[in-house]
């Protein structure tokens, strides 16, 4: 499968802590980048990281990408009820081609 | 400035019977690129047309096809429609350059009896 994958698949936390997800993929990229889904609905663009690039932050968002194990990480610090949603990483390759390889998404849930 | 629409927001449908949805992008955007989104699969790349061109395909059989107008707008049609064919089906719109990040709409939500 050319899917990326993330882990973990479900993460719940309280409101105010620091939620971590990861996303493996398997070819050479172009960039990165991050997605939200709320229930049901399309996915919002987070944050876009390069391939040259080792960290990237926006806001309470915080990415790093590791080329040479094909990972990325993404940190969201003091999380809210309102960041419960789904997060999917996508890579875009540097093969030429317009496709975008979605990872499988880790659900997130933030109690109150 | 507009979102990405796509109508209509949900379908119910029969086995045999076919579908068109429609996707209209951001303004703008000359690229359209359409997902199937199911619980076990996540999501898969199904077509992106730039300038009413098909530029790259997924892994989906013939039933599956697209196009794309002069404005952009585009559409899908799935003929001979499957149980499995069940799923969100989302539309992206975005300049068109490779790594451009996208804009979603809200999907379509397929339901085949």
């Amino acid at each position: 499968s050319q899917q990326g994958e993330e882990d973990p698949q479900a993460l719940s936390i309280q409101e105010g802590e620091n939620a971590t997800m990861n996303c493996s993929y398997k070819t050479s990229i172009n960039n990165l980048q991050w997605y939200r889904q709320n229930s049901g609905r399309g996915l919002v663009h987070l944050i876009l990281i390069r391939s040259n690039e080792r960290e990237k932050h926006s806001g309470r968002l915080r990415v790093t990408l590791d080329t040479s194990k094909k990972s990325s990480s993404l940190l969201i610090t003091a999380s809210r009820a309102a960041d419960t949603a789904s997060y999917f990483c996508a890579t875009a390759t540097t093969s030429g081609t317009y496709k975008y390889i979605f990872g499988t998404g880790t659900r997130l849930k933030v109690l109150a | 400035k507009a979102g990405v629409t796509q109508t209509p927001r949900y379908l119910i449908k029969t086995r045999g019977q076919q579908v068109t949805l429609s996707c209209s992008p951001i303004s703008g955007h000359r690229s359209v690129s359409w997902y199937q989104q199911t619980p076990g699969q996540g999501l898969q790349f199904l077509f992106e047309y730039f300038s009413e061109t098909q530029r790259n395909k997924g892994n989906f059989p013939g039933r599956f096809s697209g196009r794309q107008f002069s404005n952009s707008r585009s559409e899908m049609n799935v003929s001979t429609l499957e149980l499995g064919d069940s799923a969100l089906y989302l539309c992206a719109s975005s300049l068109g350059g490779i790594g451009e990040k996208l804009f979603f709409g809200s999907g379509t939500q397929l339901s085949v009896l």
